[in-house]
């Protein structure tokens, strides 16, 4: 069975970059696409980028100047990294095997 | 940006009954490979989204067969034949057809009337 689990720090200050990282067990990333997706307070659900089994990637363009997915094969993990953070960052970070399996998620907090 | 509209952004049900939720596009989905990139989400209380409907109208497995999609171009519906007790939660249209960014409906959440 696919599992992903999301882990990271939940509070990051303003101007700091926010870093998670999804685990993924019962499957290879090496397959299929491997994206994240955040909500914010309220229903908005916003799709901010993936990276494919072959390592590209393919980002939101709202936040390509602040976004990088990057992955770990041999530890079956993939990244994001999300630089400058402001209050309007804070969200439920989730990381998905897009779009058919999807992490917990993260609660994350931008605030100092 | 591709917006999609969902309609109602609430609905009330009683347990049995058959529902709509009605998703809008500001584009065509129909993409030049012939394919439709909309797919249907649920998030029920304190869980991820879970993958219902793919493709328009595809099941995903294990989903039960109560749910069921339709639509082309720009209007994509989505029925509840027979409202159940777990169904309850947020209930989001995704479009990938003009991707990136993929790009979600605002959400329509069931509740029990």
């Amino acid at each position: 069975e696919v599992q992903l689990q999301e882990s990271g720090p939940g509070l990051v200050k303003p101007s700091q970059s926010l870093s998670l990282t999804c685990s993924v067990t019962g499957y290879s990333i090496t397959s299929n696409y491997w994206g994240w997706i955040r909500k914010f307070p309220g229903n908005k659900m916003e799709w901010m980028g993936y990276i494919s089994y072959s390592g590209s990637t393919s980002y939101n363009p709202s936040l390509k100047s602040r976004i990088s997915i990057t992955r770990d094969t041999s530890k079956n993990q993939f990244f994001l990294q999300l630089n400058s953070v402001t209050t309007e960052d804070t969200a439920t970070y989730y990381c998905a095997r897009w779009p058919d399996y999807w992490g917990q998620g993260v609660m994350v907090t931008v605030s100092s | 940006d591709v917006v999609l509209t969902q309609t109602p952004p609430t609905l009330s049900a009683t347990i049995g009954q058959s529902v709509s939720i009605s998703c809008r596009s500001s584009q065509s989905l129909l993409h030049s490979n012939g394919n439709t990139y909309l797919h249907w989400l649920l998030q029920r209380p304190g869980q991820s989204p879970q993958l219902l409907i793919y493709l328009v109208s595809r099941l995903e497995s294990g989903v039960p067969n109560r749910f069921s999609g339709s639509g082309s171009g720009t209007d994509f519906t989505l029925k509840i034949s027979g409202v159940e007790a777990e169904d309850l939660g947020v209930y989001y249209c995704v479009q990938g057809t003009h991707a990136p960014p993929w790009t979600f409906g605002g959400g329509t959440k069931l509740e029990l009337k």
